[in-house]
C-alpha cells in the first residue's frame, strides 16, 4: 500500500542549532499535513500545505511541499527547549486516506 | 473542557475479551477519527465518520473493529475477541468537513491506551 516515509526517526541536537525532517510519498499527494506530539501528549496540528511548491513560515518552522506534491519538509531554526517532540507528516493520498510517517523526534542534547 | 474527550483513559482486558471505547468530538465538528498507535510509530487510520455515515474505513482493518457513531455527535469503538496485537493507544480526532473530500486540520483527544494480557 501506499506508505509516506519519514527520516530521520530521531535527531539530537543542541540548543540553538537547527532540525529538520523530511517526508517522501511514493506517489502523489492532495496536500500535507503537519502535527507535533509532546512526550505523552496527543498530536496537534501545525500548519497544512496544498499547492505545488509551496512554503509557508510559523515563526522558527518553515514547511516546504515540493514541486511534484510528493515530498516534504520540515525545518526549525535555532531550536529551543520547547520544541523537543515527534514531529509527522499526514499525506492525503488518491484515496482520500491520511496517510502518516512514522515521525522524528526532536531530542534536545543535556 | 470543550475540547475531544474519550473515555476510558486506560482499559486492560484479557485475551478474548470485547472492549468498547466511546469518543466525544468538539460539538460543531461534523467528521470523526478513529487511529490506533503504538511506541515509536505514526498513528494509524482506522476509520472516519462524517455526522453519521462511516465514509473511510481502513483495508487492513480486521472485522473484529467496528466502529459505529449512531447520531452523529458521539462515537464508539468496539473490538471483538481482543488480540494481544490490539494493545495501542486509540486516539479519535474531530474536523470541520473540508471542501470536496479534503480534509481540516484535525483535533485530537487524550486516547485510550489498550492493554491486552
Amino acid at each position: 500500500g501506499q506508505q509516506v516515509m519519514q527520516i530521520p526517526q530521531y535527531q539530537h541536537v543542541q540548543e540553538g542549532e537547527d532540525f529538520t525532517t523530511y517526508c517522501n510519498s511514493s506517489t502523489t499527494l492532495s496536500n500535507i499535513q503537519w502535527y507535533k506530539q509532546r512526550p505523552g501528549g496527543h498530536p496537534v496540528f501545525l500548519i497544512q500545505l496544498v499547492k505545488s511548491g509551496e512554503v509557508k513560515k510559523q515563526k522558527r518552522l518553515t514547511f516546504q511541499f515540493g514541486e511534484a506534491k510528493k515530498n516534504s519538509s520540515l525545518h526549525i531554526t535555532a531550536t529551543q527547549t520547547t520544541d523537543v517532540g515527534t514531529y509527522f507528516c499526514a499525506g492525503l493520498d488518491s484515496n482520500y486516506q491520511l496517510i502518516w510517517g512514522a515521525g522524528t523526534k526532536l531530542i534536545i542534547k543535556p | 473542557d470543550t475540547g475531544v474527550s474519550q473515555d476510558p483513559r486506560h482499559k486492560i482486558t484479557k485475551r478474548g475479551q470485547n472492549v468498547t471505547f466511546r469518543c466525544d468530538p468538539i460539538s460543531e465538528h461534523n467528521r470523526l477519527y478513529w487511529y490506533r498507535q503504538t511506541l515509536g510509530q505514526g498513528p494509524e487510520f482506522l476509520t472516519y465518520f462524517q455526522n453519521e455515515a462511516q465514509l473511510e474505513k481502513s483495508r487492513l482493518l480486521s472485522d473484529r473493529f467496528s466502529a459505529e457513531r449512531p447520531k452523529g455527535s458521539f462515537s464508539t469503538l468496539e473490538i471483538q475477541r481482543t488480540e494481544q496485537g490490539d494493545s495501542a493507544m486509540y486516539l479519535c480526532a474531530s474536523s470541520l468537513r473540508g471542501s470536496g473530500r479534503s480534509y481540516n486540520e484535525q483535533f485530537f483527544g487524550p486516547g485510550t491506551r489498550l492493554t491486552v494480557l
